[in-house]
């Protein structure tokens, strides 16, 4: 077990539906990070949060929101999603950030499918 | 130039062969370096740091080149277990960056 969960594991939701993904981390640490995972395409980062403060917002869309009420915790939500929004959606925590020695620890990810 | 390029793979091995693996990374600055590894339909974890001046964790060996930005990873004795998608990782811009190349696949065949 890596301390990092993730719910839902699988999603399927239609273009017209609010839906929100969940992380929660076990570790102690105080960065938290939302990845997407495309088919044969490498990691994206989407967000990173340190000390609960966004600190990172690679250029996406505003259908994707996230919110870091604390440390331990971290959401997506998301809204009006497009089908080529269906991946792979990491979340991932490291004990500080940024920090380049610290190691990122991922959940086992949500399998997501817009319709 | 992509941040992070790998071999494209697949590397289809028979069991106990050494299979290496490279990784280039465009960015001069960077400073840290990981191999990760992706089972299928799971999530990435660390399989190990990588240290300028080499590191062995057992059947795993990482080396780094920063002269010319590559680093490696050889697999000795490979195992069933081994196979994999292996992600090569850099850390740039002082810690803000987490850069991810696309990965290689590796299977181990009996």
């Amino acid at each position: 077990e890596t301390g990092v969960t993730q719910t839902p594991r699988h999603l399927v939701m239609g273009m017209t539906n609010k839906k929100s993904l969940k992380c929660e981390q076990h570790l102690g640490h105080n960065a938290m990070y939302w990845y997407k995972q495309s088919a044969k395409k490498p990691l994206e980062l989407m967000f990173v949060y340190s000390l609960e403060e966004r600190v990172e917002n690679n250029s996406v869309p505003s259908r994707f929101s996230p919110e870091c009420p604390n440390s331990s915790h971290l959401f997506l939500h998301l809204h009006t999603l497009q089908p080529e929004d269906s991946a792979l959606y990491l979340c991932a925590s490291s004990l500080e950030w940024p920090n380049p020695d610290y190691e990122q620890y991922f959940g086992p990810g949500t399998r997501l499918t817009v319709t | 130039r992509k941040e992070v390029e790998q071999d494209p793979g697949p590397f289809n091995v028979p069991e106990g062969a050494t299979v290496a693996f490279n990784c280039t990374y465009s960015n001069s600055a960077s400073q840290s370096f990981f191999w990760y590894r992706q089972d299928c339909r799971k999530e990435p974890k660390l399989l190990m740091s990588v240290y300028s001046s080499g590191n062995e964790d057992g059947r795993f060996t990482a080396q780094l080149n920063r002269a010319s930005q590559y680093i490696s990873l050889l697999i000795r004795d490979s195992k069933l277990s081994d196979s994999a998608t292996y992600l090569c990782v850099v850390n740039d811009n002082y810690g803000q960056n987490f850069v991810f190349g696309p990965g290689t696949r590796l299977s181990v065949l009996p």
